[in-house]
């Protein structure tokens, strides 16, 4: 069975830092990566997505995510975080063409103005 | 806009009590599931459903059971509560593919006493 690794448990960076939030998962075959982010008292919102093509994928809010596939790997990153992107962010993965998703264990991510 | 609604936002039963978790979605899609968000672990999948009165287990579906008898409306059920499954409860909906975005609710937090 799949599995995904979020090592950041929880971040704190100062506004205008450069984020990167690490992802890992296991499994050697297809997979469809996810990134949610879930903002304080909102609803669970999809972030970005790599689905095929382009490993670098542009989401929301200026984020972006890097697939590489020999490393098993999608971070997330973003160049200058506000505020604003305080929140919780869970990376997931659909594998072998599973509908199901298999979710991190979340990093809590607090930007101080 | 797809909309997942959920039918409480807090809940308090007590223990060994038969309690009810309803969702609805409203873009008719097929796939719909019922997680479960710790903190610390993240979202585990509890049951998913891929069409009417179909059904699948999820990595936890100790304790619980589902009912889906229209398209629209899928149900989670703790046959007893027990303390244990104190925790947020969380909808989505999707489409039936490998790769497409889950839609989520706004999560009940269900606290059993």
């Amino acid at each position: 069975a799949q599995s995904v690794s979020q090592h950041n448990h929880h971040v704190i960076l100062s506004e205008a830092a450069s984020l990167e939030l690490g992802c890992n998962y296991s499994y050697g075959g297809t997979v469809n990566l996810f990134w949610y982010v879930q903002y304080p008292g909102q609803h669970l919102q999809l972030l970005l997505k790599y689905f095929s093509g382009d490993p670098l994928v542009k989401g929301i809010k200026g984020f972006e995510a890097e697939f590489i596939k020999s490393k098993f790997s999608f971070n997330l990153r973003k160049p200058s975080v506000q505020w604003s992107d305080t929140a919780e962010y869970f990376c997931a993965v659909n594998a072998g063409g599973n509908e199901k998703l298999t979710f991190g264990t979340g990093t809590r991510l607090t930007i101080i103005p | 806009d797809v909309k997942v609604t959920q039918s409480s936002r807090y809940l308090v039963k007590r223990t060994g009590e038969k309690v009810f978790l309803e969702c609805v979605q409203d873009m008719d899609h097929e796939n719909m599931f019922w997680y479960r968000q710790d903190p610390g672990l993240g979202l585990r999948l509890i049951y998913f459903s891929y069409d009417v009165k179909m059904k699948e287990k999820g990595d936890i579906p100790e304790g619980y059971s589902v009912s889906r008898e229209k398209k629209e409306r899928f149900s989670l059920i703790l046959e007893s509560a027990s303390t244990n499954q104190t925790s947020m409860y969380l909808c989505a909906s999707s489409l039936p593919r490998a790769g497409e975005t889950q839609y989520f609710g706004p999560g009940t937090r269900l606290l059993v006493l």
